[in-house]
């Protein structure tokens, strides 16, 4: 079955102080792997698509990484508008139509 | 560019009655259109996938009989959730991709309260 796990649940920072977030990933075959931000009430908004291992994409103070095996989305010097939860899923070569979510890690930046 | 427009954005009925929720693609065609549901603190589950002019497909424990979902043109999908008691409350999002290798882009839900 494909499954993706997100960790953490909840992450607290500081404004100015870098971490990561991760998504793993067990599928049969990977087509794709998004990156969303939902701020409450609202839909996810798209921020990448990562389709290969190596692969890494760039927006503002996020950078999205990818292996075999897990994503990483990288979030350098933050702001307090960056406070969301932010959500990974795979899209897999068999269940094309699809995308599997994680159960987010949401997001506090404080002033 | 890739805005999804969800109507209404909130709504409020009583039990028994039926409520249908419009997803629009404003700028570009969508040939597949997804319906999800999301309780609180809680990721996104998929109910339906639709693509236009075929039927929905149902995920597993989704009752097709309740949860009426048309394609009808390449930018307008309806959610029609009928005969609407409590347990339906939650937020009902849509999302649209204009191609199989596109990501899906999404509205800003509906928060539906079944009183």
């Amino acid at each position: 079955e494909d499954q993706v796990t997100q960790s953490p649940e909840a992450l607290r920072l500081q404004e100015g102080e870098s971490s990561s977030l991760n998504c793993s990933y067990t599928v049969s075959g990977l087509r794709g792997l998004f990156w969303y931000r939902q701020d409450p009430g609202k839909g996810p908004e798209f921020l990448f698509t990562l389709y290969s291992a190596g692969e890494e994409k760039e927006k503002e103070r996020l950078k999205a990484t990818l292996t075999k095996k897990e994503s990483f989305l990288h979030i350098t010097a933050p702001k307090p508008e960056d406070s969301a939860t932010y959500l990974c899923a795979v899209q897999t070569i068999q269940g094309a139509q699809k995308l599997v979510f994680g159960q987010g890690t949401r997001l506090t930046i404080n002033p | 560019g890739a805005v999804v427009s969800q109507h209404p954005s909130w709504v409020i009925c009583k039990s028994g009655t039926s409520v249908k929720i419009e997803c629009r693609s404003l700028d570009f065609q969508a040939t597949t259109m997804f319906w999800y549901r999301q309780f609180p603190k809680q990721s996104l589950m998929l109910m339906a996938t639709s693509n236009e002019g075929s039927k929905a497909t149902y995920e597993q424990g989704v009752e097709k009989d309740k949860f009426l979902i048309n394609h009808a043109s390449l930018t307008l999908s309806t959610l029609t959730v009928t005969s609407a008691h409590p347990e339906d409350s939650s937020f009902y999002i849509c999302s649209a991709r204009s191609g199989r290798h596109q990501p899906q882009h999404f509205g800003d839900g509906t928060r539906l309260s079944i009183l």
